[in-house]
């Protein structure tokens, strides 16, 4: 069966920090897809990248980078220089190949930049 | 700007009435689905459209009714809700692969008393 784990349910960083946030994912397919999503207290969940099985490269995007690691089954996600702006529940998510639409989300980890 | 829109914002219903949600996207997506969240939790899915069809419905109450009139459009029929059905409800499409992300509306905030 597929799930994402997020250890840390809140994490509190002073602004310019750097802060790491961690994703742990299961699962038996062989292809699947994993997922970054930000959601403000808007509301609006805000996808931020996806990541395919295949392709173990990091991403940087910005403050952004992304470490895929097949070998612990982790995804994890760093803001470098964090803002007040990046305040916010940061979820991770998978999906496998085999099950089309079925997105597991992990439970969240909530983000507080403070000034 | 969120391309997926959902009317209203937020809601406040009784047990008795009858009231609708509503999402609109207008990206070209063909699989629109209905999630549940709510606070301090993960969204939970309920429904799944593709191609127009229900092709997942994660065994929701039939107080719950969704339809899909066109390939652009996503309600969701609610009737005899509890007060434990307060939540928030968030539309979303994707291109109905499972490469494909999830495009979010801002959701719909449901107070049921």
């Amino acid at each position: 069966a597929q799930k994402v784990t997020q250890a840390q349910t809140e994490i509190s960083v002073v602004e310019k920090e750097d802060v790491t946030l961690d994703c742990v994912y299961e699962t038996r397919d062989t292809t699947y897809y994993l997922f970054w999503y930000k959601q403000p207290p808007s509301g609006e969940l805000v996808f931020l990248i996806r990541r395919n099985s295949f392709d173990e490269q990091n991403e940087i995007s910005g403050r952004y980078s992304w470490n895929f690691q097949k070998s612990t089954s982790s995804f994890n996600f760093t803001i470098t220089a964090s803002q007040v702006v990046d305040s916010a529940v940061y979820f991770c998510a998978l999906s496998e190949a085999n099950y089309g639409q079925n997105f597991v989300f992990g439970p969240g980890t909530r983000l507080s930049v403070l000034p | 700007d969120t391309e997926v829109t959902q009317t209203p914002k937020h809601l406040v219903m009784g047990m008795t009435n009858k009231k609708s949600l509503k999402c609109e996207q207008h990206m070209g997506h063909r699989a629109m689905y209905w999630y549940k969240q709510k606070a301090k939790k993960p969204p939970e899915l309920m429904f799944v459209y593709s191609y127009e069809k229900l092709s997942i419905n994660e065994s929701v109450p039939s107080r719950f009714s969704p339809e899909c009139p066109n390939s652009s459009l996503l309600n969701l029929h609610l009737h005899a809700l509890q007060p434990e059905d307060s939540a928030l409800y968030l539309c979303a499409s994707s291109q109905e692969r499972a490469y494909s992300p999830l495009h979010f509306g801002n959701g719909t905030r449901l107070t049921v008393t």
